[in-house]
């Protein structure tokens, strides 16, 4: 098993360009989810999938967008970037749930100019 | 909804002695407690978690407490070695409607050879 894979491992976009971060895993885990990791900050929860076709805000959601079309992948679109959103991106899944340990790919590090 | 602090926010020891870190909750119906280790530049690892209907919890050196009742839960690494040095996360999960897990901001742990 490959575990979860995202992809780019990196990206520059600038002020206002779009983008989409990959997520994929091969666990067949129902829930998926993305955070956001800032300096002193913590991971702060972006969006979540408890299955295909649902997902949910977390408590960081403006300016992103998910869709969970399949069980394997979770995408993550920045529909106009800023350069409050240069972080670090981390999709994470799960059997069943935040009350499972979650699997973790290996991020994103995007920075908007 | 849940709010997840964590103390120290960074934390330096001697190889071989102990390293405790705290977090406190304050969603009562919180019953899924993690600890994650990232280390520089990789991805946070599930090292160990407890639920409610448990105490206490021990792998080889590390061992988390849970203390429901005054709502925190604490991780204990004894006998610290260089290679634990990293950042160390918490997190808490509600029970039921909310399909969330919140971390706490971290604590860099140094262990000094």
């Amino acid at each position: 098993n490959a575990g979860v894979t995202q992809t780019p491992k990196f990206q520059v976009l600038k002020t206002g360009q779009s983008m989409t971060l990959q997520c994929a895993q091969d666990m067949n885990h129902e829930y998926m989810s993305w955070y956001r990791q800032d300096p002193g900050m913590g991971l702060r929860l972006i969006h979540y999938s408890v299955g295909a076709g649902i997902t949910d805000q977390g408590e960081v959601p403006n300016g992103y967008n998910v869709s969970r079309s399949t069980t394997e992948d979770f995408p993550l679109r920045l529909l106009s970037a800023a350069p409050s959103q240069t972080s670090v991106y981390f999709c994470a899944s799960s059997p069943d749930g935040p009350n499972y340990g979650y699997t973790f790919g290996s991020g994103t590090r995007l920075t908007v100019v | 909804g849940e709010n997840v602090e964590q103390h120290p926010s960074t934390l330096s020891v001697q190889e071989g002695d102990s390293a405790v870190i705290k977090c406190t909750y304050s969603d009562s119906a919180s019953n899924y407690f993690p600890w994650y280790k990232q280390e520089l530049g990789k991805r946070p690892q599930l090292i160990i978690d407890i639920r409610s209907n448990v105490g206490e919890k021990k792998d080889q050196r590390i061992a988390v407490t849970l203390n429901k009742t005054a709502k925190h839960f604490s991780l204990h690494i004894t006998e610290t070695q260089p290679e634990d040095s990293a950042v160390y996360f918490c997190a808490a999960a509600p029970q039921g409607g909310s399909e969330k897990l919140v971390f706490g901001k971290g604590t860099k742990l140094t262990v000094n050879p």
